[in-house]
């Protein structure tokens, strides 16, 4: 099994559709991070988050540290968000997901 | 534009050479750390250095090596290439050595072993 388990891995959407991305992991941690890899292959980091929720636009990322959960979610949803998310924990190193791949059609 | 920089984007070699791939982390970030992306593995964490000295390793292989020097740009090495090792290769810089800190990526380089 997995450290880290991500799901779906792969979502179609409709624009406008809200979207959530979930991801569970074993280990213990002491920080999450969220991170989008668009098809020329750059990675942005999203979300770092250790407790409860962050928000920025239209993300937002919320983690249960009990649970060992976390969860995406892109409100109004763009075309332009068609990319890979990848989830990612930190214990001594980043361990990362084997990545969502969203595509959100017009 | 994270702020971090690798050169070069692009590097095509045959099997059994050897390549240095250079990483230049945002300023006044002092850990720099390496990844692999391939199709089969995913992303893999190579190894990191703080200011310098190797701060925790990962699934890196004998035949690849790496270095922070005074400037903090780092350097990895990779020999006797082999074709799996094609992947995209990519660094990402933080301030602190320590968890927790978010890690702004590079834009990667992508290596073909023919």
């Amino acid at each position: 099994k997995n450290e880290v388990e991500q799901s779906p891995q792969n979502l179609t959407a409709q624009e406008g559709e809200f979207i959530t991305i979930n991801c569970s992991y074993s280990v213990g941690i002491s920080a999450l991070h969220w991170l989008q890899q668009h098809p020329g292959g750059g990675i942005v980091s999203l979300f770092m988050l250790s407790s409860g929720k962050k928000k920025h636009g239209r993300l937002i990322a919320t983690i249960n540290i009990q649970e060992k959960h976390s969860s995406l979610h892109i409100t109004a949803s763009h075309p332009r968000d068609s990319a890979v998310y990848i989830c990612a924990v930190e214990s001594s190193t980043l361990v990362f997901g084997a990545g969502t791949i969203l595509r959100v059609k017009s | 534009d994270s702020g971090v920089t690798q050169t070069p984007k692009h590097l095509i070699t045959a099997t059994g050479q050897r390549v240095t791939l250079r990483c230049s982390p945002r300023s006044g970030d002092l850990s720099v750390y390496w990844y692999q992306q391939s199709l089969d593995q995913g992303l893999q964490f190579l190894i990191q250095y703080y200011n310098g000295e190797e701060r925790a390793k990962g699934n890196i292989l004998e035949r690849f090596s790496a270095q922070q020097f005074p400037d903090l740009h780092s350097e990895l090495n990779l020999s006797s290439l082999e074709l799996g090792d094609s992947a995209l290769y990519f660094c990402a810089s933080s301030t602190s050595g320590d968890g927790a800190y978010e890690q702004y990526f590079g834009p990667g380089t992508r290596l073909t072993v023919t």
